[in-house]
């Protein structure tokens, strides 16, 4: 099963509102990432933060971790229409390993 | 524009057949990393090349190669090639070797459609 899983899976808000999208993953993790990706294009990346760390924040975006119950946070705030895409976590296979997990993805709609 | 360049955009082929896509990856980025996304599967990591040299493999089935050229653009090859292998496949590079220790960025994507 994959290592990172969003929840949930679709949210629909009106614009202004907050936003936030749950990530879980079962192993222990050197680094987690959210991407964000508008429908059928490239993934952006939006944030990392490391294990080490608890929260970071860029502009109106908030992530936070909680490593002791293997999971991340993504609070976008005052939501706007451009918000509109999929967003994914994706973490690393902790001890030693390089490979790139994502998860399902969160459909986030943002209506006028 | 993320300055990774992917090539062709679209393909259509059929089944059986054998194809090829290319990946340039930013300018000074090591890191070549190969993922498949369909509805299905979702977004599958297949392989990561580093400098040349393959780091790391996820769910890349063994019909599928890729190699890193000298010059760090990479191709990833598909053959035998089945209804369940159409998806977008996506390139990434990023300019160390360590997986999600850095930022990876993202090309715009091929689309494989095998009927």
């Amino acid at each position: 099963s994959q290592q990172g899983e969003e929840d949930p899976q679709a949210l629909s808000i009106q614009e202004g509102e907050n936003a936030t999208m749950n990530c879980s993953y079962k192993t222990s993790i050197n680094n987690l990432q959210w991407y964000r990706q508008n429908s059928g294009r490239g993934l952006v990346h939006l944030i990392l933060i490391r294990s080490n760390e608890r929260e970071k924040h860029s502009g109106r975006l908030r992530v936070t971790l909680d490593t002791s119950k293997k999971s991340s946070s993504l609070l976008i705030t005052a939501s706007r229409a451009a918000d509109t895409a999929s967003y994914f976590c994706a973490t690393d296979a902790g001890t030693g390993g390089f490979k790139t997990i994502f998860g399902a993805g969160t459909r986030l709609f943002v209506k006028a | 524009d993320s300055g990774v360049t992917q090539t062709p955009k679209h393909l259509i082929t059929a089944t059986g057949q054998r194809v090829t896509l290319r990946c340039s990856p930013r300018s000074g980025d090591l890191s070549v990393y190969w993922y498949q996304q369909s509805l299905d599967q979702g977004l599958q990591f297949l392989i990561q090349y580093y400098n040349g040299e393959e780091r790391a493999k996820g769910n890349i089935l063994e019909r599928f190669s890729a190699q890193q050229f000298p010059d760090l653009h990479s191709e990833l090859n598909l053959s035998s090639l089945e209804l369940g292998d159409s998806a977008l496949y996506f390139c990434a590079s990023s300019v160390g070797g360590g997986g999600l220790t850095d930022t990876q960025y993202f090309g715009p994507g091929t689309r494989l459609t095998v009927l």
